[in-house]
Order: structure tokens, then sequence, then C-alpha cells
């Protein structure tokens, strides 16, 4: 069985600092993992994946995310928060073969200070 | 890119009514599409795995018998959820595999809310 843990549900930074949501997984398996963001009433877009090869990935609006096999943990950064960037964050993962649905963490809710 | 269309995006109903919620694949083929559930800030937790020409796989808990799940053709999958009752008002949103590398495309959600 896999499993999502997002440790905080919620976080708050201020307007141009750091961004770093947490994320552990928990896989039998090679994972896929990934992290999708949410704004109000709106469906999942995709930040960034991870399925094989580097494992730091850059996604869109500047946040990346690192695997890192020895930690199980798969964390969320961007460098310089905007005031866009407050959203509910979904750190996901899935088997890395057949059709298999996502198992999606609790979610971490940002909010950005001016 | 992928993309995935969902009607209606918003429903009122009253309790006991059926809803239909469609979930498309506007630029792609989709053998496989995902049913999610979300209740106010919580997560997305899935309801049943929808294959293409075959029927649908439920997760525990869920009735297959009041949300009943179509999917006729490589593009479209259906959500019924009959005789609805308030409890059933939540954000249902579908998603489609497409492709390698096991990525899920989603669409925008679908708010019912029962009366």
């Amino acid at each position: 069985a896999q499993s999502v843990t997002q440790l905080g549900s919620h976080v708050s930074v201020s307007e141009g600092a750091l961004v770093l949501l947490r994320c552990n997984y928990s896989s039998s398996v090679p994972p896929y993992l990934f992290w999708y963001v949410q704004y109000p009433n709106q469906g999942l877009q995709l930040l960034l994946k991870y399925t094989t090869g580097a494992t730091l990935v850059k996604g869109i609006n500047g946040f990346e995310a690192e695997f890192k096999k020895s930690e199980t943990s798969f964390h969320l950064t961007k460098p310089s928060a905007h005031m866009s960037d407050a959203a509910e964050y979904f750190c996901a993962v899935t088997r890395n073969s057949g059709n298999t649905p996502l198992v999606f963490g609790k979610g971490t809710r940002l909010s950005v200070i001016a | 890119g992928a993309v995935v269309s969902q009607h209606p995006s918003w429903v009122i109903c009253k309790s006991g009514t059926s809803v239909k919620i469609e979930c498309r694949s506007l630029d792609f083929q989709a053998t496989t599409m995902f049913w999610y559930r979300q209740f106010p800030k919580q997560s997305l937790m899935l309801m049943a795995t929808s294959n293409e020409g075959s029927k649908a796989t439920y997760e525990q808990g869920v009735e297959k018998d009041k949300f009943l799940i179509n999917h006729a053709s490589l593009t479209l999958s259906t959500l019924t959820v009959t005789s609805a009752h308030p409890e059933d008002s939540s954000f249902y949103i579908c998603s489609a595999l497409a492709g390698l590398g096991n990525e899920q495309f989603f669409g925008p959600g679908t708010r019912l809310t029962v009366l």
C-alpha cells in the first residue's frame, strides 16, 4: 500500500520568503511522486512530478522538489513566495506501473502575508 | 497539453433526484478515468476507477448502486448520483490517464449541492 503524509495543514510565509512544504511517502514499490496546486473551487493543476532520473525536479511557477529515497521525502520549495502562491497544495504518490490511481496527502494550505 | 473537462461545473438539486456529471478528455483518448470526491477543506478521496468498455471498480465503502459510473467511450466517463441526499453534497473531480508516466490530468471539478 502507498500513503502520503504532509506535515502541517497550514503554512504561512511572508511575501518574498522561502516556501517549504513537506511531504513524506510510503511505498513498497518505486514511486511516482507529484505535487498539485488547487485554487478555491477549482480542479488540480500539476506543479511538478518525479518519475525516474534526476532527483531534483523543477516545475512551474518557480517551484521545485527533491526526491530523497533515503528519507522517503519529496518536499516542495520555492525561493521567494508571491501573493499568487496562496492556495492548497497536495502531494500524491502512485505506482510506477499500471493504470493506478493517485493517493493524496491531506493537503497544506499556503498563506502568503504581504 | 491534455485537457479534461467536466460538466456541469456546479449543480443544485432537490433531495431524491439523480444528477449526472460528465468527464471528457478533449484532446486525447483515456482508457482509464478516476473519480474523486473532496469534502470542504479535505483531501481528494478516490471513489472509483472507470475503464472504457468494462465495469467500474469501486473503492471500499462507496455504494456502486448509488454512484453509477459509465465509461462508454475513450473520451467520456459519466458519474450519476442516484437519489441524491444532502450528505452527497461535495466537490466531485475526475481525472484521465494519458500516455506513459502514469500522469493524470484533472477536470475542473463539479460542485454538487443537494437541498
